[in-house]
């Protein structure tokens, strides 16, 4: 069965701290697929990024940077230098193979609040 | 715009009275899903469809109707709803299953209160 476990339920930092979100997952597919959504708290649900699993490379976008190691199962979530605007809830997800129709399984989530 | 509209965005109702939650994409997109959102539970799929008339069960569909007639739109029907119920709901469309490596788009979502 997929699980995803965001251990981190609410994380609090001062603005220009560096901080981490964790991401652990489960499966025994080989292939699948991980994202990250953002949700501020206006409430919707924006894309952050994909990763499939064969593709360890991390990747950089701005002061956001996501490293993923299938050694450890793990799809962690780096901001660099947060904002006040970077506050939201923080979900990462897992989505198995095409044959599994029963699309995406999301962690808790991980409150983010970025203090001024 | 592409988008996911859903409405109402805003609904309080009482237990036991029917209630539709209606979800519209335009982009053409073949899978459409709905979700519920509870705290410390993530969200969760309700009913999902791969094309229109193509409906099946996610991991919590009791208590929920779903129809696919058309592409484009994917209601969710609560025909006796209850207490426990009361969450905040996401409808979402993507070209293909999450699967196949397709992000999904959501709507602005829905809360919904059953008192």
């Amino acid at each position: 069965a997929q699980k995803v476990t965001q251990a981190q339920t609410e994380i609090s930092v001062v603005e220009k701290e560096d901080v981490t979100l964790d991401c652990v997952y489960e499966t025994r597919d080989t292939t699948y697929y991980l994202f990250w959504y953002k949700q501020p708290p206006s409430g919707e649900l924006v894309f952050l990024i994909r990763r499939n699993s064969f593709d360890e490379q991390n990747e950089i976008s701005g002061r956001y940077s996501w490293n993923f190691q299938k050694s450890t199962s793990s799809f962690n979530f780096t901001i660099t230098a947060s904002q006040v605007v970077d506050s939201a809830v923080y979900f990462c997800a897992l989505s198995e193979s095409p044959d599994n129709h029963n699309d995406m399984r999301f962690g808790a989530g991980t409150r983010l609040t970025v203090k001024p | 715009e592409a988008q996911v509209t859903q409405n109402p965005r805003y609904l309080i109702t009482v237990t036991g009275k029917k209630l539709t939650v209606t979800c519209s994409q335009n982009m053409n997109h073949e899978y459409m899903s709905w979700y519920r959102q509870d705290p410390g539970l993530g969200l969760r799929q309700i009913y999902y469809s791969m094309n229109v008339e193509v409906t099946d069960k996610g991991d919590v569909p009791e208590g929920y109707k779903v129809s696919r007639k058309e592409k484009r739109n994917f209601p969710l029907i609560l025909e006796s709803p209850s207490p426990n119920q009361t969450s905040l709901y996401f409808c979402a469309s993507s070209l293909l299953p999450s699967g196949y490596g397709y992000e999904q788009f959501f709507g602005p979502g829905t809360r919904l209160t059953v008192l």
